[in-house]
């Protein structure tokens, strides 16, 4: 996970609060991705970006959005947090184009009560 | 929807024993990887290989491609307690998005 933090690492909120998740990394990658994992779904894509400003929508991206002002971070907000948000959640990012994989951050475990 | 699909969903063998693990996808790809969870802990990436390519190797790990089956194998040869943790395929679709299967839990048996 060297060269990728995600925070906080956990978080519990109430339902219809807004909450924001960061992922910084120090590798210089022009790509990143959040996804989230829940049993029985594995890991499914929520917004990824190709740079600065320039962001796209993933799978399940209703309730969410993301901001990448700078190359290194890439912010997840849900706008009003609800239950079935609770899920643990991980960036990724890629360095090149096709043919690399993933480096992943070690996730941030969220809890909507 | 999910474009990898693994198979098994589950795996216990002995340790020492070789596990093998299946993925199929729809639609046509870039290249698929392969990663590696820990209890816990994020995805650890473990052997790419390209559409174009049939088998590769990786110290204990061997996949293989089939584009015309749409189908790959993961293979973890004697294997360890240390390989205990959840497998997942990744396709590398052609519109640049990665996109994940629901993983299979090896656990190596003592």
């Amino acid at each position: 996970d060297a060269g990728i933090t995600q925070s906080p690492r956990h978080k519990v909120t109430e339902t219809g609060t807004p909450v924001t998740l960061r992922c910084h990394q120090t590798e210089n990658h022009r790509y990143m991705y959040w996804y989230r994992q829940d049993p029985g779904h594995g890991l499914r894509l929520i917004h990824y970006s190709y740079g600065v400003k320039d962001t796209d929508k993933g799978e399940v991206s209703d309730g969410y959005s993301v901001s990448r002002s700078k190359t290194e971070d890439f912010l997840l907000t849900l706008e009003s947090a609800t239950s079935s948000q609770t899920s643990v959640y991980f960036c990724a990012t890629r360095g090149g184009g096709a043919n690399y994989g993933y480096t992943f951050g070690s996730g941030t475990r969220l809890t909507v009560v | 929807s999910q474009q990898g699909e693994e198979d098994p969903q589950a795996l216990s063998i002995q340790e020492g024993e070789n596990a093998t693990m299946n993925c199929s996808y729809k639609t046509s790809i870039n290249n698929l990887q392969w990663y590696r969870q820990n209890s816990g802990r994020g995805l650890v990436h473990l052997i790419l290989i390209r559409s174009n390519e049939r088998e590769k190797h990786s110290g204990r790990l061997r996949v293989t491609l089939d584009t015309s089956k749409k189908s790959s194998s993961l293979l973890i040869t004697a294997s360890r307690a240390a390989d205990t943790a959840s497998y997942f395929c990744a396709t590398d679709r052609e519109d640049d998005k990665i996109i994940f299967g629901k993983g299979t839990r090896l656990h190596i048996l003592p």
